[in-house]
């Protein structure tokens, strides 16, 4: 049961436009957003989070958005830059789970000149 | 400060051997992950440790996977004895808090553990 899906495994944008990964869950139960962002042979890197009495955060060039209703968050990334390139993972916790992260499946960003 | 740090970074075993992992978190990180990340899946968590007792360890396969941190500072994985499908990348994370906390569990994840069993 993939409670956190990224549909898209791949994405390829140009230098300088806007990036947006997308994410959609099913648990209801969710309250904390992360953006994990990977490179080859390293571990996940925190990105970006948001918690759900929100519906946007925004730090630099990266803003995510929350949708609760449609059980849906985005990454936008503006301007995308070619050492954005990598494997960006959505993960979500609950505060009665632990919080413990459950991620999705990852989309592997390329910024192309 | 000084990152999560594991090892081995590479390890080849052949099937039915065992294997260990180590990993020291983050001086004064109470919270320590171990997730498993299969090629092409996302990192699934197999157990958290909160100091030195057990949060979580609902998938962690208990007949052939064992972790333990004692004095709630570093921690070892050992898979024993291994299967093909245990190939795949060991993550390990630390956090400063866990539980009840809403927004403050971000971990900090290690560069990972890469095990191929033949």
């Amino acid at each position: 049961d993939q409670q956190v899906k990224q549909n898209s495994p791949s994405l390829s944008v140009q230098e300088g436009r806007i990036s947006i990964l997308n994410c959609d869950y099913t648990n209801s139960m969710f309250d904390y957003f992360l953006w994990y962002k990977k490179y080859p042979a390293e571990g996940p890197t925190f990105l970006i989070s948001i918690s759900s009495i929100k519906d946007k955060n925004e730090d630099g060039r990266f803003t995510v958005f929350l949708n609760k209703s449609a059980k849906h968050l985005s990454l936008h990334i503006v301007p995308s830059q070619p050492g954005d390139s990598a494997v960006y993972f959505c993960a979500a916790s609950h505060t009665g789970g632990g919080n413990k992260l459950t991620f999705g499946t990852g989309t592997q960003l390329k910024v192309e000149l | 400060e000084a990152g999560v740090a594991q090892s081995p970074r590479y390890k080849i075993i052949e099937k039915r051997q065992s294997v260990a992992f180590w990993c020291n978190p983050i001086s004064g990180h109470a919270t320590l992950y171990w997730y498993q990340q299969i090629l092409g899946q996302g990192p699934k968590l197999l157990i958290q440790f909160q100091n030195n007792g057990v949060v979580d360890d609902s998938q962690l396969p208990k007949d052939r996977f064992s972790a333990e941190r004692l004095k709630g500072v570093d921690s070892t994985l050992k898979i024993q004895p291994a299967k093909l499908e245990d190939s795949a990348v060991y993550l390990c994370a630390s956090s400063l808090v866990g539980g009840r906390l809403a927004g403050a569990n971000v971990l900090t994840f290690g560069a990972g553990s890469r095990l191929t069993v033949l």
